[in-house]
């Protein structure tokens, strides 16, 4: 079965400190992986999207980046962070010939 | 478009009373449509799902019914129960298979 990954689970980190987020899929092959924020008591907002190694699609303008170095392998990464950064990121999976999308357990990030 | 509305935002019922949570989308490719239950501080969790060839799909207490002409599809929770509390996420994906969320239901079953 499949199962994601999400480290760490929890975050504070101060204003203006570098960002690293790493998320990984077990049980699968090539599967579509995305990165979403949640602000508290609100909606996910999708941040990336990726088909593939190297292949990211950014869906808003941000202070962050995301790389796929690896098949099951999705990073999260911010060189500055602001405190607008916080947040519960959650990191999710589908095949790309099915439907079903499925989360990893999230990161909550608070920046001072 | 990227544009999914979710109502209502919050929804108290009494235990055994059904809930009715109705969301619009905008793009008309959608094909696939998700609703996800999360608890606090918990991943969203998938609980039904329905695609666009279909017009309601039923799981014991929950059913989802999708109007492709009018781009509408709801969530129908029924016999509720105070673990049914919880805030409720629509979804749709797109042909690119990205997908979009809606703002939220935060249901509140009372005892």
């Amino acid at each position: 079965s499949q199962t994601i990954h999400q480290w760490p689970a929890t975050l504070v980190q101060p204003v203006g400190s570098p960002l690293s987020l790493e998320c990984t899929v077990e049980g699968t092959s090539n599967p579509n992986l995305y990165w979403y924020r949640q602000a508290a008591g609100r909606g996910l907002q999708l941040l990336f999207y990726s088909v593939g190694i190297g292949q990211i699609s950014s869906e808003v303008p941000q202070n962050l980046s995301a790389s796929r170095p690896q098949d099951r392998q999705f990073i999260l990464s911010s060189k500055k962070l602001l405190l607008s950064d916080s947040g519960f990121y959650l990191c999710a999976w589908s095949h790309g010939a099915g439907n079903e999308q499925f989360f990893g357990p999230g990161t909550r990030l608070t920046v001072l | 478009g990227e544009n999914v509305e979710q109502h209502p935002s919050t929804l108290s019922v009494q235990e055994g009373d059904s809930a009715v949570i109705k969301c619009t989308y905008s793009d008309s490719a959608s094909n696939y449509f998700p609703w996800y239950k999360q608890e606090l501080g918990k991943r969203p969790q998938l609980i039904i799902d329905i695609r666009s060839n279909v017009g309601e799909k039923k799981d014991q207490r929950i059913a989802v019914t999708l109007n492709k002409t009018a781009k509408h599809f709801s969530l129908h929770i029924t016999e509720t129960q105070p673990e049914d509390s919880a805030v409720y996420f629509c979804a749709y994906r797109n042909p690119g298979n990205q997908f979009y969320f809606g703002t939220g239901t935060s249901l509140t079953v009372i005892p």
